[in-house]
């Protein structure tokens, strides 16, 4: 089974504080995804991977930033938390693209949900 | 413009009884992918049925299936014989061909359904 696993499922945090979410799947995926879940607004994407030390802008990659030094691990940083960032946090991984690339989906982790205070 | 609309937020259904969830998307890709996902209480987001742009039977999978209706650009979700275990948070999601890299999926707001016994 593929495994999707984040490093917290709740965070508290101070305004200011520089914030890491670390994510890793063991499936060896090419994609990796960070999103972040909202009342009312569903899943919006922040940042996504396609390869190692790849990453592209999602919607709203304002506040963050990403890396991803190794294949199976992504993380989502903070540099500067602030209470609007206060959320759930959503990591997924998928295959890579190619053939019947449309139909894979993605496999999501836990969640995080943060308190920025 | 919203790509995947979601006009329930919450539903009721009576335990055993079929319930519909609407899904309406917009693109103008003529290969895409639509993805259902259920969200319990728990968090973590799992995937339930997969239909292709090109499929010509309406996907299902157990008590799932998709109303695939391509002209009118809708992917409403069907669940059959509702249980208790059925009451989660559901999302609509979309992957378009031409944007492809990476395989992102563009999510709904969601729809909270309710199972009543």
């Amino acid at each position: 089974d593929v495994k999707v696993t984040q490093s917290s499922r709740y965070l508290v945090k101070r305004t200011g504080e520089k914030v890491f979410l670390e994510c890793v799947q063991d499936m060896d995926h090419e994609n990796m995804f960070w999103y972040r879940q909202d009342p009312g607004l569903g899943l919006r994407l922040i940042y996504f991977s396609y390869d190692v030390k790849m990453k592209e802008k999602g919607d709203i990659p304002e506040g963050y930033s990403v890396s991803r030094e190794k294949k199976e691990r992504f993380s989502l940083i903070l540099e500067s938390a602030s209470t609007n960032q206060t959320s759930m946090y959503l990591c997924a991984s998928s295959p890579g693209t190619g053939g019947e690339s449309n139909s894979y989906e993605q496999y999501f982790g836990p969640g995080t949900r943060l308190t920025v205070t | 413009a919203q790509k995947i609309t979601q006009t329930q937020p919450g539903m009721f259904v009576q335990e055993k009884e079929a319930v519909t969830l609407d899904c309406t998307y917009d693109t103008s890709d003529q290969s895409y992918g639509l993805f259902w996902y259920k969200q319990p209480s728990s968090g973590e987001m799992i995937f339930l049925i997969y239909q292709g742009s090109y499929d010509e039977q309406n996907a299902t999978e157990g008590r799932y299936s998709l109303n695939f209706q391509k002209a009118r650009k809708s992917a409403n979700l069907v669940i059959s014989a509702s249980q208790l275990g059925d009451s989660a948070m559901y999302f609509c999601a979309m992957r378009e061909r031409e944007d492809n890299q990476g395989g992102k999926l563009i999510f709904g707001q969601g729809t909270e359904l309710s199972v009543k016994p």
